[in-house]
């Protein structure tokens, strides 16, 4: 069955700097792959997708790179602001339906 | 504006007893899914629905059951509510393949 792995420890980044998380996925080849952002006690919110014929998306301060040869999508968000402090979920496409992994959480140290 | 909403957001029930779940959405989106969300899991898709009168099962269908009589709504009814249904449920609509447009949830608690 497909799995997908993201980080399950948080990762504590400096103000300024740039945050990168992974997503790295077995037994598929996904269609395509969405990035989306998580507060506590709230949905998610889609970010970004990029599609398996893109090798990179940018949106703003956030960049999204997808290795189908890796299986692994990276996410970045540069001049990173404690705004920015969030669970960052990833989900890939399988038949119209998205695959979810437990997402990233995120803290921006001031 | 358009947006999706979900009632109640919070719900204590026992065990053994029939829950529905409502999600509303004014987005005009034919696909509309439910998702419920625990600890160290990703979201895992209960139901989804593509149009009216269209429902599938997903990954975790057992003891969940959905009907979609017009476009905006698809309640999420829990026939016999188990203390492993205990989670938050999140709603969410799309207009195609793309993204999702997600409910803000409601936390279940099965005692």
């Amino acid at each position: 069955s497909q799995k997908i792995e993201q980080n399950s420890e948080a990762l504590n980044i400096q103000e300024g700097k740039t945050a990168t998380l992974t997503c790295n996925y077995t037994n598929y080849s996904p269609a395509y792959l969405q990035w989306y952002r998580q507060d506590p006690g709230r949905g998610p919110v889609f970010l970004l997708l990029i599609r398996e014929n893109e090798k990179e998306k940018r949106k703003e301060r956030l960049k999204v790179t997808f290795d189908t040869t890796l299986k692994q999508s990276l996410f970045h968000i540069t001049a990173s602001q404690p705004a920015d402090s969030a669970t960052y979920l990833c989900a890939l496409d399988r038949n119209y339906q998205l695959i979810w992994g437990a997402g990233t959480k995120l803290i921006i140290k001031p | 504006d358009a947006e999706i909403t979900q009632s109640p957001r919070h719900k204590i029930t026992e065990t053994g007893r029939q829950v529905t779940l409502a999600c509303h959405q004014t987005w005009n989106h034919n696909n509309m899914f439910w998702y419920r969300q625990d600890l160290g899991h990703g979201l895992r898709l209960i139901h989804y629905s593509y149009g009216v009168q269209d429902t599938n099962k997903g990954e975790v269908s057992d003891g969940y059951s959905v009907s979609r009589s017009n476009t905006e709504d698809l309640p999420l009814t829990l026939e016999s509510a188990a203390s492993s249904q205990t989670s938050v449920y999140f709603c969410a609509s799309s207009p195609d393949r793309d993204e999702q447009y997600f409910g803000p949830g409601t936390r279940l608690t099965v005692t």
